[in-house]
């Protein structure tokens, strides 16, 4: 069965550094990845996908990701963090259905 | 407004009751799953339909239903409510094919207290 992983419950950073957030995932044959992020008391808003072509995936509100097949890794990038970014990100990844890992909490700090 | 309407916002209830969820899924959209989010089990995946019939399963527990009517709309039946059910309960809706395959629109939730 698919899953993933992402390996923080917490990242931190300072407005304007670059953000990373991490995610590994297992699945049988090709991956379909996403990310997701929820603000408080929010559903989930989808951010970007991975299907299949170019590993490097550009999203919503300047959020990117890396697709890396050998290190099976998929993890979430911005260049220059914003205060507003700070949510609760959360990776999945769908064979049939679609499995979610346990979340990162962002925060961004002025 | 993401188009996946779910009803009702909050419930409060006692221990050994049970409730309905509602979900409208977006406009066109055949797929409606359900998620269980607490908080020290993130978001857990229940039960997927597509145009009224099952199509996956996941951490369901027996005292727990689910269908998908011909209109698309879904509801989510628990029963014997635990205080462990307390949680937020989030539809999402997919589309069948095109650029939106594949991603889920998500509600807004539904928070079940159970007292």
């Amino acid at each position: 069965a698919q899953s993933v992983a992402q390996p923080e419950d917490q990242v931190n950073v300072a407005e304007g550094n670059p953000l990373t957030v991490k995610c590994t995932y297992s699945v049988s044959g090709n991956p379909y990845l996403f990310w997701y992020v929820q603000y408080p008391n929010r559903g989930l808003q989808f951010l970007l996908k991975y299907i299949t072509g170019d590993n490097l995936v550009k999203g919503s509100y300047g959020f990117e990701a890396e697709f890396n097949k050998s290190q099976t890794s998929f993890h979430l990038k911005k260049p220059s963090a914003l205060v507003s970014d700070s949510a609760l990100y959360f990776c999945a990844v769908r064979d049939g259905d679609m499995r979610f890992g346990a979340g990162t909490r962002l925060t961004v700090k002025p | 407004d993401s188009g996946v309407t779910q009803t009702p916002k909050h419930l409060i209830t006692a221990t050994g009751q049970r409730v309905t969820l509602r979900c409208s899924p977006r406009s066109g959209d055949l797929s409606v799953y359900w998620y269980q989010q607490s908080l020290d089990q993130g978001l857990q995946f229940l039960i997927q339909y597509y145009n009224g019939e099952e199509r996956a399963k996941g951490n369901i527990l027996e005292r727990f239903s689910a269908q998908q009517f011909p209109d698309l709309h879904s509801e989510l039946n628990l029963s014997s409510l635990e205080l462990g059910d307390s949680a937020l309960y989030f539809c999402a809706s997919s589309a069948s094919g095109g650029t939106g395959a594949n991603v889920l629109t998500f509600g807004a939730g539904s928070r079940l207290t159970v007292l």
